[in-house]
């Protein structure tokens, strides 16, 4: 099973700042990456897939980046409706599909 | 517009069994794997299984091995997970997702509301 890890488990940033979220896995999956945003009391959203492609809908501000075991997520100019807390993926290999643990961005 | 609409709240005894419902409405049903998802109060998302809607073949994380069982109807486009042995620790949300069946990737990009099971004597 690929462990996936995520860094850190709290950031705080201010409204309009930019947030760098990243994740580690414990092998190579590719760019077979994906992230995911949930708010309290929702399901998780889709926000990037296959390590930087942005899903329906998804603004601009957001980017990921990454390949192999290394990625990021990246939120420029952070707005109000932005801070949730933020999923990592692999799907590179699957069956069992992998999350990291999430990180929490607050408000600084 | 794409759904997934889940079936709503359970409250269960330890040892009891639950089973959860899933429709998928707006798209080609067998066209795309659903997974199921939980999430604990105030954890991570925890992956529980997938099924192929087309066929009923299902793959269960280890963890859940034997006390889990995903079914699908396609004549009425419903996802089904039933966990049977409840404990304490299965209290969470349970969300299904579905992914592309056909390029195998594992991402979701459409979720259901989740449907929350409390476990509790």
């Amino acid at each position: 099973e690929i462990v996936m890890t995520q860094s850190p488990a709290t950031l705080s940033v201010s409204p309009g700042e930019r947030a760098t979220l990243s994740c580690r896995a414990s092998q190579s999956v590719r760019s077979n990456l994906a992230w995911y945003q949930q708010k309290p009391g929702q399901a998780p959203r889709l926000l990037i897939y296959g390590a930087s492609s942005r899903a329906t809908g998804v603004p601009a501000r957001f980017s990921g980046s990454g390949s192999g075991t290394e990625f990021t997520l990246t939120i420029n100019s952070l707005q109000s409706e932005d801070f949730a807390v933020y999923y990592c993926q692999q799907y590179n290999k699957w069956p069992p599909l992998t999350f990291g643990g999430g990180t929490k961005v607050q408000i600084k | 517009q794409v759904q997934l609409v889940q079936s709503g709240a359970e409250v269960k005894k330890p040892g009891a069994s639950v089973k959860v419902s899933c429709k998928a409405t707006e798209y080609t049903f067998n066209n795309f794997y659903i997974h199921w998802v939980r999430q604990a109060p105030g954890q991570g998302l925890e992956w529980v299984g997938v099924i192929n809607p087309r066929g009923g073949s299902a793959s269960y994380a280890q963890q859940f091995q034997g006390r889990v069982t995903m079914t699908s109807d396609t004549s009425t486009s419903m996802i089904y997970l039933e966990v049977s042995s409840l404990r304490s620790e299965d209290a969470a949300m349970y969300f299904c997702a579905r992914s592309n069946l056909y390029d195998s990737s594992g991402h979701s990009d459409s979720w259901g509301q989740g449907t929350l099971v409390t476990v509790s004597s």
